[in-house]
């Protein structure tokens, strides 16, 4: 059964450190997708990829995320430093540019004390 | 500015009953529109995605109807069951196909036995 995987499921950090969250996309899938929830915001849009390449980031705080994907296998998304309001469930979620679902891996619970 | 908007009060419906949830946007040309279910603690599952040049789409019980004009798509699911209770989120694509996908902040469906 394909699905994306995200790891940590959860994190409790303190305000300053640095957190990294990664994500395997579902073998095949060529467009990988950082989303972040809030009761607030909803889901938002952080960053996107298409092979490996990405493709729009414009949603990420610049100064302090950063996404990267290795390889094809790893997607990464950085926050140094991190922030209380940077706590949010971020998800992360594959597809292919053919036929435009996305699926979203069970997220990561962040919280920033 | 670029809005999409989901009656974020609950619906509550009885069971058997048709639920129809809203999903109106402004400032989008969107090349189609997606509809997604979350459960509490789970990643968006993908349902129904309709193009802009389709007016309805159908999967089993559910129905997606897209009106570019008014710039809105109605959700249906018919012969509702408690199972169909969760959180539902349209989200459309104004990138030309390009897969920068907005999402709206869910309506919570509740279907009463």
């Amino acid at each position: 059964d394909a699905r994306v995987t995200q790891t940590p499921r959860h994190k409790v950090t303190e305000m300053g450190q640095e957190v990294t969250m990664r994500c395997q996309p579902i073998l095949g899938h060529n467009t990988v997708f950082w989303y972040r929830q809030t009761m607030m915001q909803g889901l938002e849009l952080l960053a996107y990829f298409r092979n490996r390449a990405p493709l729009d980031d414009s949603g990420m705080p610049k100064d302090r995320f950063s996404a990267e994907m290795p390889d094809a296998t790893l997607a990464t998304l950085k926050i140094q430093p991190s922030e209380p309001r940077d706590s949010a469930v971020y998800f992360c979620a594959s597809g292919r540019r053919t036929d435009l679902e996305a699926f979203f891996g069970q997220g990561t619970r962040l919280t920033v004390v | 500015s670029q809005k999409i908007e989901q009656n974020s009060e609950a619906l509550n419906i009885q069971e058997g009953k048709t639920a129809t949830l809203t999903c109106n946007y402004t400032n989008y040309s969107p090349a189609y529109l997606q509809w997604y279910r979350q459960d509490p603690g789970r990643g968006p599952v993908f349902l129904l995605l309709i193009r802009e040049n389709e007016k309805e789409k159908r999967k089993e019980r559910l129905k997606v109807t897209f009106d570019t004009t008014l710039k809105q798509s109605l959700f249906h699911i018919t012969a509702s069951q408690p199972a169909d209770s969760a959180t539902y989120l349209c989200a459309l694509d104004d990138s030309g196909g390009y897969q920068k996908v907005t999402f709206g902040t869910g309506t919570k469906l509740q279907v009463i036995p």
